[in-house]
């Protein structure tokens, strides 16, 4: 199986800040990687796919980047309403990162 | 317009099957494959099953293989997840998502999710 390791797995941060996540998969997946959004009590938001395709609506402060075993997203300027939790997804077999929580400083 | 709702979550005792139902509006379910996603209380995002658009193609996640089965009925819009001998270990939240290709010949990310039902499975 495909291990998905995000790194940190809680960032503290202030509105306006520049964010940067980290996923690392444990062998080589292409750009078959997606980003997703979740609030508490709240399906996840697909934000990214194809490892840096934005999906329609989703605020261009998104951005994604990488390709083979290592990606990030990065949010450029962080509003109130990006505080959340973020997964990253390899979906070669679709396995899940274990999440990353942005939290308030 | 596009949407997905989850059914037959609730309290279940360890070893007694359960069913759960994904109702497809606003699409063509036949074009797309098709996902279950689980998320423990407090915990991430696990990633359950797979069904090709036409059902021929199944896929399982370790932990689930052997006691789940996914199905899916195009001509009524739905998907099933059957549940036979659940423990407690598979107390979750349970989405279904909608796979952006059919997996015909490949898979996608998933851009339509339902907002989940919870299974509680407790003595």
């Amino acid at each position: 199986d495909i291990k998905m390791t995000q790194s940190p797995s809680t960032l503290s941060a202030s509105v306006g800040d520049r964010v940067t996540i980290s996923c690392r998969a444990s062998q080589h997946i292409g750009y078959w990687l997606a980003w997703y959004q979740q609030k508490p009590g709240k399906a996840p938001r697909l934000l990214i796919s194809k490892a840096s395709s934005l999906e329609s609506g989703v605020p261009s402060r998104f951005s994604g980047s990488g390709s083979g075993t290592r990606f990030s997203l990065t949010i450029s300027s962080l509003q109130p309403d990006d505080f959340a939790t973020y997964y990253c997804q390899q979906y070669n077999s679709w396995t899940f990162g274990q999440g990353t929580k942005v939290e308030i400083k | 317009q596009v949407q997905l709702v989850e059914s037959g979550g609730g309290v279940v005792q360890p070893g007694t099957s359960l069913k759960l139902s994904c109702a497809a509006s606003g699409f063509i379910l036949s074009g797309h494959a098709m996902h279950w996603v689980r998320q423990a209380p407090g915990k991430g995002l696990e990633w359950v099953a797979a069904i090709s658009f036409d059902g021929s193609n199944k896929y399982y996640g370790e932990s689930v293989k052997g006691r789940v089965t996914i199905s899916r009925d195009n001509s009524k819009n739905m998907m099933y997840l059957q549940m036979s001998s659940p423990g407690v270990e598979d107390t979750a939240v349970y989405y279904c998502a909608r796979d952006r290709e059919s997996g015909d010949n490949s898979y996608d990310a998933f851009d339509v999710w339902g907002q989940g039902t919870l299974v509680t499975v407790s003595s």
